[in-house]
């Protein structure tokens, strides 16, 4: 069975600070990858999405940047990061094939910029 | 108007009642809807998936009506354990190579008496 993991599971960095968020999957193949932020008492918000090594697509325009070294590794960077950088951060993948779209979510990290 | 809307709640109930949730979309291409349920503090999990007019799981049954462009979401006999915030997700009308892209509504809070 497929698993997925993420860590550290909290983080709390001061502001300008680097950041480096890893999520990997196990148990499937070439799985489209995608991080998500949740800010306290919102919706998700897509980041990030990858459907092969190296292949990064970004939806929302930030100091964020994600990384993809390995097919079952997905990583979320910050060279500096910013108050409003706050908030969970949760990885998911799907392996849309044969017309089905679900995505797994792993357990997040929530990080707190002070 | 929002991709996907949800009443916020909450949604206070007794043990044993039923309860409904409504979900309106503004993307008629949209093909594939989903539940998810997400508990305090925890990563999203999948509830049930919706790719015709609906779906029945156990106290829980999702039914899609496409014209009025809303998906439910009924509970039958809550548990104390039902309560979570439901998100009601959809996948966007153009799905390709690119990744299958969801977009996810704010939730629903239930909140489950004895």
């Amino acid at each position: 069975s497929q698993t997925i993991h993420q860590w550290p599971a909290t983080l709390v960095q001061p502001v300008g600070s680097p950041l480096s968020l890893e999520c990997t999957v196990e148990g499937t193949s070439n799985p489209n990858l995608y991080w998500y932020r949740q800010a306290a008492g919102r919706g998700l918000q897509l980041l990030f999405y990858s459907v092969g090594i190296g292949q990064i697509s970004s939806e929302v325009p930030q100091n964020l940047s994600a990384s993809r070294p390995q097919d079952r590794q997905f990583i979320l960077s910050s060279k500096k990061l910013l108050l409003s950088d706050s908030g969970f951060y949760l990885c998911a993948w799907s392996v849309p094939e044969e017309g089905y779209y679900e995505q797994y979510f792993g357990p997040g990290t929530r990080l707190t910029v002070t | 108007r929002k991709e996907v809307e949800q009443d916020p709640g909450p949604f206070n109930v007794p043990e044993g009642a039923t309860v409904a949730f409504n979900c309106t979309y503004s993307n008629s291409a949209s093909q594939s809807f989903f539940w998810y349920r997400q508990d305090c503090r925890k990563e999203p999990k999948l509830l049930m998936s919706v790719y015709s007019s609906g779906n029945e799981d156990g106290r829980f049954t999702a039914q899609l009506n496409r014209a009025s462009q809303y998906i439910s979401l009924l509970i039958r006999d809550s548990k104390l354990s039902d309560s979570a915030t439901y998100l009601c997700v959809v996948l966007g009308g153009v799905v390709d190579n690119a990744g299958n892209m969801l977009t996810f509504g704010g939730g629903t809070r239930l909140m489950v008496k004895p």
